[in-house]
This record gives C-alpha cells, sequence and structure tokens, in this order.
C-alpha cells in the first residue's frame, strides 16, 4: 500500500534554517507529483509547494516563496523541503502528499503522511 | 487569487441524517479541479471527492459531490459515527499554479 513517511521536523529559532523529508514507498514514486502541505496549530491546510515527477517544475505558495525550495530524489523515493529564514508563522504540521493521477484531467492530493511538527519558536 | 468559503462553520448532525456542506469560491472554478477531504482529529486530510463528483479509492457511496461554476456541495447521504470530523474543499488553478483549501466545515454530533 502507498505509504509516505515525514521526518525532520523539530524546534527551530526565528531566522535558522531546517530541511524536512518524505520517504515514499508502495508505489512508483519518480511517476508522481509530489507536494507539501502544512497546517497551523489548530487550523486549516494550507498548500506549500509541488515538484513535478522529474523535479522539472516546480511552484510554491507565496507565503513561502524565495525562502523555501522544494527538491527531490527519485533513486531514493525522497521528497524534501529545505526551509530558509524561518518564522513563527511557519509553526506547523508539515505534510507531504502524492499528487492524484486518474487517467485525466484532475487536480489534487491522493494520499498523504501524518506530518512532522516544525516549531519556530526563540 | 480564488478564494474557498465553506458553510456552515459548524454543523451539528445526528447518527442517520443527511449532511449537506458547501463551497463557494470567488470566481468560477474548472469542474476537473474542486475535491473535498475529510480529517479526523489527530489524522491526516483523506480525500474523498475529486473532480466536483469522482468518489476516491475505498470512499463509501454515502459520499457524493456536486455543483459547477462557483457553488459545489459534498452531500453524506446518511451519518455514521465515523463521519464526524471536519471537511475541507480545494481548488486548483493552473496559471500561476496555486492549489487553494476552504476554511473547513466542522461536522460534530448532535
Amino acid at each position: 500500500q502507498v505509504q509516505l513517511v515525514e521526518s525532520g521536523g523539530d524546534v527551530v529559532q526565528p531566522g535558522r534554517s531546517l530541511r524536512l523529508s518524505c520517504t515514499g514507498s508502495g508505489f512508483t514514486f519518480r511517476a508522481h507529483a509530489m507536494h507539501w502541505v502544512r497546517q497551523a496549530p489548530g487550523k486549516g491546510l494550507e498548500w506549500v509547494a509541488i515538484l513535478s515527477y522529474d523535479a522539472m517544475n516546480q511552484y510554491y505558495a507565496d507565503s513561502v516563496k524565495g525562502r523555501f525550495t522544494i527538491s527531490r530524489d527519485n533513486s531514493k523515493n525522497t521528497l524534501y523541503l529545505q526551509m530558509n529564514s524561518l518564522r513563527a508563522e511557519d509553526t506547523a504540521v508539515y505534510y507531504c502528499a502524492r499528487d492524484l493521477y486518474c487517467g485525466g484531467d484532475c487536480y489534487s492530493l491522493d494520499h498523504w503522511g501524518q506530518g512532522t511538527l516544525v516549531t519556530v519558536s526563540s | 487569487e480564488i478564494v474557498l468559503t465553506q458553510s456552515p462553520g459548524t454543523l451539528s448532525l445526528s447518527p442517520g441524517e443527511r449532511a449537506t456542506l458547501s463551497c463557494r469560491a470567488s470566481q468560477s472554478v474548472s469542474s476537473s479541479s474542486l475535491a473535498w477531504f475529510q480529517q479526523r482529529p489527530g489524522q491526516a486530510p483523506r480525500l474523498l471527492i475529486y473532480g466536483v463528483s469522482s468518489r476516491a479509492t475505498d470512499i463509501p457511496d454515502r459520499f457524493s459531490g456536486s455543483g459547477s461554476g462557483t457553488d459545489f456541495t459534498l452531500t453524506i447521504s446518511r451519518l455514521e459515527p465515523e463521519d464526524f470530523a471536519v471537511y475541507y474543499c480545494q481548488q486548483y488553478v493552473k496559471s500561476p499554479v496555486m492549489y487553494t483549501f476552504g476554511q473547513g466545515t466542522q461536522l460534530e454530533i448532535k
């Protein structure tokens, strides 16, 4: 079965950096675009970024553009999120999610990991 | 930027009842890009519906989606105890690429 496991969450000071990882199994990782989505404590979902299956195309939410970088290593079935210049408002559970493939025109996220908590605090 | 507004914020119903959740977009949304998720406490979101009305894998047929343009609905025909959770709608735009979620509807037991 499809499994996504995030890691790397930690408590960091404002202005510092952190890298999250997400390892996929149970599917052909290199064939799927992948996302990061975050959820601040007690709040709703916020899409963060998407990276195409071949790492050629990446898109970001305005709130993280220029500070976060999404990347992947298909030989390791792993997705990354490099987070720089962290702010208190970046505190959230970060989920990786697989892009939905439906054989046609569809745009969503069909499998999610359990998330990793990032806390930005001095 | 398209904003999704969900209503009501909280819906109180009893098991066996019918639930109707609304998602309104600030601009017209492509029918291929509207989806619904369920999130139970302490769990990751689960995809229920994509492309407005297509059920995701293993989703029971008591869940259905409908709508077009700016108004979309998630209907749960007969509530089961495990259906009490938070529900989010989600949409996608192509230029620039962006995915957006609504603020969520809390479905609680009455």
